[in-house]
């Protein structure tokens, strides 16, 4: 089985500034990793994925993570935030074995608030 | 190319009284999924569906929760009787899942969000 553990509930950031939202993950196989975004009374949308290879990927939005299987991370990061992320975020993980990321399992989120 | 769709979009009820939410998803996706996201949580898989067969319903109360995919396409998720505790936002998401090897992104519905009184 895998757990997913998001450090932080809540972010409160002032525009422009850096953020670092934090996710850590147990599991005893290899699995695929993803960050979702999601906007009040809105679904959930892919922001980025590690699959394989560079451990560093970038999303949409300016948004980047960084695997780091020896810590068992996959923080989000973003040099200078905007209103407009202000947002939910999910961090997930889907064991490599079944195939296609058919199997997520999200940790509990966290509520990033963009102060003017 | 059009989304997920759900609907309703907003369902409140009494405690008992029966449910059901609606999802139509994403044209030729054969893999549909209803989650349960609860207050303040990451969403919690119920039900997936790989064309019209449930092949994963092991978080599914059984008791009062049922879902059915008929023809493969839409999907009805259903609640009798509804409990407090059922309060939550209902989340219906799809994929395609030809190649079992390769990675295929989930899309998500806006969900259904559901109070019972």
């Amino acid at each position: 089985a895998q757990s997913v553990t998001q450090l932080d509930s809540q972010v409160p950031v002032f525009e422009e500034a850096p953020v670092e939202l934090r996710c850590n993950y147990s599991s005893s196989v290899s699995v695929y990793l993803f960050w979702y975004v999601q906007y009040p009374n809105q679904g959930l949308q892919l922001l980025l994925k590690y699959l394989s290879g560079s451990t560093l990927v970038k999303g949409i939005n300016g948004f980047e993570a960084e695997f780091n299987k020896s810590q068992t991370s996959f923080h989000l990061r973003k040099p200078s935030v905007h209103i407009s992320d202000t947002a939910e975020y999910f961090c997930a993980v889907s064991p490599i074995s079944s195939g296609s990321a058919r199997q997520l399992t999200f940790g509990s989120g966290t509520q990033l608030t963009v102060l003017p | 190319e059009a989304g997920v769709v759900q609907s309703p979009r907003y369902k409140i009820i009494e405690k008992k009284q029966p449910v059901a939410f609606w999802c139509n998803p994403i044209s030729g996706h054969n893999t549909l999924y209803w989650y349960r996201q609860n207050l303040g949580q990451g969403p919690e898989l119920l039900i997936r569906y790989e064309n019209e067969e449930a092949v994963d319903d092991s978080q599914l109360p059984k008791d009062r929760f049922s879902a059915e995919r008929l023809k493969g396409v839409d999907s009805t998720l259903k609640i009798q009787p509804a409990e407090l505790g059922d309060s939550a936002v209902y989340l219906c998401a799809s994929s395609t899942h030809r190649d079992l090897s390769s990675y295929n992104e989930q899309f998500f519905g806006p969900g259904t969000r559901l109070t019972v009184l």
